[in-house]
């Protein structure tokens, strides 16, 4: 079945550094990727996506870059701020499907 | 516009009980959907619809259900609540309609089943 992992469950940096966040996948089929952030205690908010025909979309300060060669796909945060600190997961469609997996979610802390 | 809506935003439930947790959106979006987010594992979709009168199951259906009677509402019943069934739930829409776009979530429904 379809199975997406997180590299590292937390991710300290200080501020104005970038982050890398990454995420592996198992569906080679996979065709249509999200990055949401969660903050503590409210819904997911999308952040930014990517379909399976590009490698790299940018966005306000994140870039999301998927390799489907090895099946990856990272988020990067430039200049990360304190408002950024948040669970940050990855979620994606198999190819057909209406049902999305969803990653566990990585810890983002951001100190001043 | 308010968004997402859900209501309510706690509650406490015996096994066995039912209840309805509310849903509402003012996007005029066709797609909507149910998670659940449990401690250590990601969302996992309930039930979903893609327009007003059709609704069809997700990765984790049993022991809810949905109707889509309009554009706007999507309610999630529980009909005989288990402890299984704590949880913080979500309620998401989006303007693409087969929930492959950005998906706008409510705040939560934080559910606790004794």
């Amino acid at each position: 079945g379809e199975s997406v992992g997180l590299h590292l469950p937390t991710l300290s940096v200080q501020e104005g550094d970038n982050s890398i966040i990454n995420c592996a996948y198992s569906n080679s089929a996979s065709d249509y990727f999200i990055w949401y952030k969660q903050e503590s205690g409210k819904g997911p908010q999308f952040i930014i996506d990517i379909r399976s025909n590009m490698d790299k979309r940018q966005g306000q300060r994140v870039t999301v870059l998927l390799n489907k060669t090895v099946k990856h796909l990272s988020l990067q945060i430039a200049a990360t701020q304190p408002g950024d600190s948040a669970v940050y997961f990855c979620a994606l469609f198999g190819g057909g499907s209406y049902i999305p997996t969803f990653g566990r979610g990585t810890s983002l802390i951001v100190h001043p | 516009n308010a968004g997402v809506t859900q209501t309510p935003k706690f509650q406490v439930l015996k096994t066995g009980q039912s209840m309805t947790l509310q849903c509402a959106q003012d996007m005029n979006h066709e797609y909507m959907s149910w998670y659940r987010q449990d401690p250590g594992m990601g969302l996992r979709l309930i039930h979903y619809s893609v327009g007003a009168g059709i609704t069809d199951q997700g990765e984790v259906p049993n022991g809810y259900n949905v109707s889509r009677s309009t554009t706007e509402d999507f309610p999630l019943r529980l009909l005989s609540a288990a402890p299984s069934q704590t949880s913080v739930y979500f309620c998401a829409s989006s303007f693409v309609s087969t929930g492959k776009g950005e998906q706008f979530f409510g705040p939560g429904t934080r559910l606790t089943v004794l």
